[in-house]
C-alpha cells in the first residue's frame, strides 16, 4: 500500500485532456514539493513536473503540474497515443524520512 | 551529456548479499544528493535511500534499515548499495538516480533477484 494515492488508471481520446491525481498528507505533500515521472513501457522513468509545477528543459508544455493542501494534479492536454505510459507522483515524508511514491496511474490514449 | 550507469545485480540466494554500482558522467557529481529507487517486477515505484553529497547523512525505506547501506565515492564518480540479509521481497530493479528529493536522471537499472 503506497503512502500517495493515485487512481490505478485513467483514460482519454487522443486531443483531449486528462488529469491524475495524487493524494497524501501534511507530512509528505502538505509540507514538501511533489515530482511526477512518466514510464513509458520497458524503460526507466522520466521526469516530467518537479517542485509542484516546473517542467524541466524539453518537456512540452502540454504537461503541467499544481498542488493544492494535501494534493497535487498532473494534467496532460492535446493527448497523443505516445503519452500512453505509467505515470508516478513522488515526494519526501518529513514524518517517516524517507521519499515516498504514488502506486501509478495508467494512461491508456483510446 | 549526463548519465548514469547500474552494475552490480543478479542472482542471489535469500540471507546473501550484494553491492551494487552506479558510474555517474556529465555533471559535477560532488554536487548533487543521489537515490536508490527500486521497482519490482510489473509493480510500482519504490524509494530505497538516498545520501547528500558529502557522505554524511543518508536515509532509508523502513524495510531495508538495517540490512542496506548507501554510499558514495566522490572522487570515482561512484555510488553504491550494499545490500545484506536479502529476501525475496527485495527482488527487483535498481535505479541509480541523481536527486534527493526529485530525481531528475535515471539509468536503466540493473536488476536484482533474491531466489533459492
Amino acid at each position: 500500500q503506497s503512502v500517495l494515492t493515485q487512481p490505478p488508471s485513467v483514460s482519454a481520446a487522443p486531443g483531449q485532456k486528462v488529469t491524475i491525481s495524487c493524494s497524501g498528507s501534511s507530512s509528505n505533500i502538505g509540507n514538501n514539493y511533489v515530482s511526477w515521472y512518466q514510464q513509458l513501457p520497458g524503460t526507466a522513468p522520466k521526469l516530467l513536473i518537479y517542485d509542484n509545477n516546473k517542467r524541466p528543459s524539453g518537456i512540452p508544455d502540454r504537461f503541467s503540474g499544481s498542488k493544492s493542501g494535501t494534493s497535487a494534479t498532473l494534467g496532460i492536454t492535446g493527448l497523443l497515443t505516445g503519452d500512453e505510459a505509467d505515470y508516478f507522483c513522488g515526494t519526501w515524508d518529513s514524518s517517516l524520512s524517507s521519499g515516498v511514491f504514488g502506486g501509478g496511474t495508467k494512461l491508456t490514449v483510446l | 551529456e549526463v548519465q548514469v550507469v547500474e552494475s552490480g545485480g543478479g542472482l542471489v540466494q535469500p540471507g546473501g548479499s550484494l553491492r551494487l554500482s552506479c558510474v555517474a558522467s556529465g555533471f559535477s557529481f560532488s554536487t548533487y544528493w543521489m537515490s536508490w529507487v527500486r521497482q519490482a517486477p510489473g509493480k510500482g515505484l519504490e524509494w530505497v535511500a538516498n545520501i547528500k553529497q558529502d557522505g554524511n547523512e543518508k536515509y532509508y525505506v523502513d524495510s531495508v534499515k538495517g540490512r542496506f547501506t548507501i554510499s558514495r565515492e566522490n572522487a570515482k564518480n561512484s555510488l553504491y548499495l550494499q545490500m545484506n540479509s536479502l529476501r525475496a521481497e527485495d527482488t527487483a530493479m535498481y535505479f541509480c538516480v541523481r536527486g534527493g528529493r526529485s530525481y531528475d536522471y535515471w539509468g536503466q537499472g540493473t536488476l536484482v533477484t533474491v531466489s533459492s
